[in-house]
């Protein structure tokens, strides 16, 4: 089973709006991490989480991690154009080299 | 140059063809990964290597074989691939010694199997 799942799949804002995605997944985790993917290209990596924080802040991103009910969220506050993109998390099951992808929120934001 | 180039970006090859795709790092990373991207799928881990050694095959079916000649350089080389194996295939890399493993992606390289 897919170990991260994003919600909502599609998001559209306006400008200076703040957008939230989720993520849940299925086993314990050692850390949980947020990318970033424009339309057809690599991803980037934003933010990592690890399992024993609770939030994390960087720039205008505010990650939370809730590991008793498996889940993320990412904020972005204040969006611009430039944050249109699909957003991805991603979470290593046993602390190998392994991560898994959820299927992506694809967040755009209009001028 | 920086980062984590792949080339070619774009491949377009019948079934019949073979071809490799080729994935460099310049970060001084000992982790290396293959993944395949569809449309509206998850993003697929397929092959990882560590310290130039495999520890991971996603149950990848034999017509795609990677190779992984030192830490830099990963190779990917596919032969009698079918339709169905067009997708976009991103390679990353990781520092690969601790245990946060944030990893940093090449742009792609959309593969088009007619």
């Amino acid at each position: 089973s897919q170990q991260g799942e994003e919600d909502p799949q599609a998001l559209s804002i306006q400008e200076g709006e703040n957008a939230t995605m989720n993520c849940s997944y299925k086993t314990s985790i050692n850390n949980l991490q947020w990318y970033r993917q424009n339309s057809g290209r690599g991803l980037v990596h934003l933010i990592l989480i690890r399992s024993n924080e609770r939030e994390k802040h960087s720039g205008r991103l505010r990650v939370t991690l809730d590991t008793s009910k498996k889940s993320s969220s990412l904020l972005i506050t204040a969006s611009r154009a430039a944050d249109t993109a699909s957003y991805f998390c991603a979470t290593d099951a046993s602390g190998t080299y392994k991560y898994i992808f959820g299927t992506g929120t694809r967040l755009k934001v209009l001028a | 140059e920086t980062g984590v180039t792949q080339t070619p970006r774009h491949l377009v090859m019948g079934m019949t063809n073979k071809k490799s795709l080729k994935c460099e790092q310049h970060l001084g990373h000992n982790a290396m990964y293959w993944y395949k991207q569809s449309a509206k799928k998850p993003l697929e881990l397929m092959f990882v290597y560590n310290f130039k050694e495999q520890t991971e095959n996603n149950s990848v079916p034999s017509r795609f074989s990677p190779e992984c000649p030192n830490s830099s350089h990963l190779f990917l080389h596919l032969h009698t691939l079918q339709p169905e194996d067009s997708a976009l295939y991103l390679c990353a890399s990781s520092d690969g010694t601790s245990g946060d493993n944030e990893q940093f992606f090449g742009p792609g390289t959309r593969l088009t199997v007619l």
